[in-house]
């Protein structure tokens, strides 16, 4: 079942933070988010097991609440490079990994 | 090391045809997802394959098929192609299961005419 993000699209100027939320109706083990930028590949950012640790990534870091099914990640201080689709993938036991609708974030100066 | 090779990159095709998309996966990693990507649409799961076993299929029709070889190269086949099937198709591959990395290839896009 595909996980919901949310929101579907936001717009930051530089230096700005965002939250960008993912949930599931299963329960997860695993919590993977990407950013894809136009044209290209997707590429992988980090991945989360359950244990609702956080990890962090330069600026941009991830929680894992096993219990309420969800993830967010966060983007402190966004720079223009922030800019592109995020999806958060999900899986759980021998499920595959299934992605959500995407969040675009616009960074503008 | 290489990365997600897929080949082709663009393909045109015409309703009714049929087309097979292939990707190697990185070396060392055996299992091989393929996805379908549309606008507003997000990721849409097709199949996974781990050592030449189909482990899951997504909600697509059956026209979509897949298989894996022991070198752990994957394909993909849409029969009797119809509009709908204009997609970016993106392979990804990795080491083990559902809690490592995915590493996406540059994806096939597929416009049926």
């Amino acid at each position: 079942q595909q996980p919901v993000q949310s929101p579907q699209a936001v717009i930051l100027r530089e230096g700005e933070d965002a939250v960008i939320n993912c949930s599931s109706s299963k329960a997860l083990y695993s919590v993977h988010w990407y950013r894809q930028k136009h044209g290209e590949a997707p590429v992988f950012l980090m991945i989360l097991l359950k244990g609702g640790e956080q990890k962090g990534h330069e600026k941009i870091s991830a929680s894992f609440n096993e219990k309420k099914q969800q993830s967010s990640l966060y983007l402190t201080a966004s720079q223009l490079s922030y800019s592109g689709t995020y999806f958060c993938g999900t899986a759980s036991g021998n499920t595959p990994l299934v992605f959500g609708k995407g969040t675009r974030l616009s960074v503008i100066a | 090391k290489a990365g997600v090779t897929q080949t082709p990159r663009y393909l045109i095709k015409t309703r009714g045809q049929q087309v097979t998309l292939s990707c190697s996966p990185i070396s060392g990693h055996r299992s091989v997802s393929w996805y379908q990507q549309t606008p507003g649409q997000g990721l849409q799961f097709l199949f996974e394959y781990f050592s030449e076993t189909q482990r899951n299929k997504g909600n697509f029709p059956g026209r979509f098929s897949g298989r894996q070889f022991s070198n752990s190269r994957s394909e993909m086949n849409v029969s009797t192609l119809e509009l709908g099937d204009s997609a970016l198709y993106l392979c990804a591959s990795s080491f083990g299961q559902h809690y490592t990395e995915a590493f996406f290839g540059q994806g096939t896009r597929l416009t049926v005419v």
